[in-house]
């Protein structure tokens, strides 16, 4: 169905490396969005794309929408500590759909 | 006041309570929606409003009762709970409701932690 698997779960990493994540379903989406969740806080958008094969960045941050329209990849460059949080893909077709999220913890 | 305001933002009731969690958004949008949060799964959607009325009731338990008064405030009342109700519920708008495009970005509130005992 329009489920989305999000991976990886979860990531640790030291300060300055690149980070990338993907999120990939069976079904086909119109529209793709990235959000960020600080630990107490409500989602919050980083990037939106809404045309297969868009790429986007915003700072470090690079997305793109995959040309099956089935799949998006997001990529953190030069991470700082703090990037630290939960990232959720996105897929909306009807209804947004979500992943389960990369929890992304970063070393200094 | 910007965004989306969730309050209570931690709530800790008893099976047996009636409570209630408010949400108000100031983005002049037409659609708003609950979410619950479990952790390391998906958000789930529990309810959707479009223009103040319901568009979508995701098979919530009748024990979650939405209440829509206008297009700024969007409320979830609570009775008898169970404990496993114990989650983040979190309040979103969008500018609209089912069209593809920018409009259905969602703008998510803090959340409200709900803890039952």
């Amino acid at each position: 169905g329009q489920q989305l698997n999000q991976s990886p779960q979860s990531m640790f990493i030291q300060e300055g490396e690149d980070v990338s994540m993907n999120c990939t379903s069976s079904s086909i989406f119109n529209t793709w969005l990235w959000y960020k969740q600080d630990p107490g806080e409500g989602p919050v958008l980083l990037i939106a794309l809404y045309k297969a094969g868009e790429l986007t960045s915003n700072g470090r941050l690079t997305a793109q929408f995959g040309i099956t329209r089935k799949d998006s990849f997001l990529n953190i460059s030069a991470s700082i500590p703090s990037d630290v949080g939960i990232y959720f893909c996105a897929g909306y077709n009807n209804d947004m759909r979500f992943g389960a999220g990369t929890r992304l913890t970063v070393k200094p | 006041e910007t965004g989306v305001t969730q309050t209570p933002r931690h709530l800790v009731m008893g099976m047996t309570n009636k409570k209630s969690l408010k949400c108000e958004q100031h983005l002049g949008h037409n659609a708003m929606y609950w979410y619950k949060q479990s952790a390391k799964k998906p958000l789930e959607l529990m309810f959707v409003y479009s223009l103040e009325e319901r568009v979508e009731n995701n098979s919530v338990p009748s024990r979650f009762s939405p209440e829509c008064p206008n297009s700024s405030h969007l409320f979830l009342h609570l009775h008898t709970l169970q404990p496993e109700d114990s989650a983040l519920y979190l309040c979103a708008s969008s500018q609209d409701f089912g069209r593809v495009s920018g409009a259905n970005v969602l703008t998510f509130g803090a959340g409200s932690r709900l803890t039952v005992l």
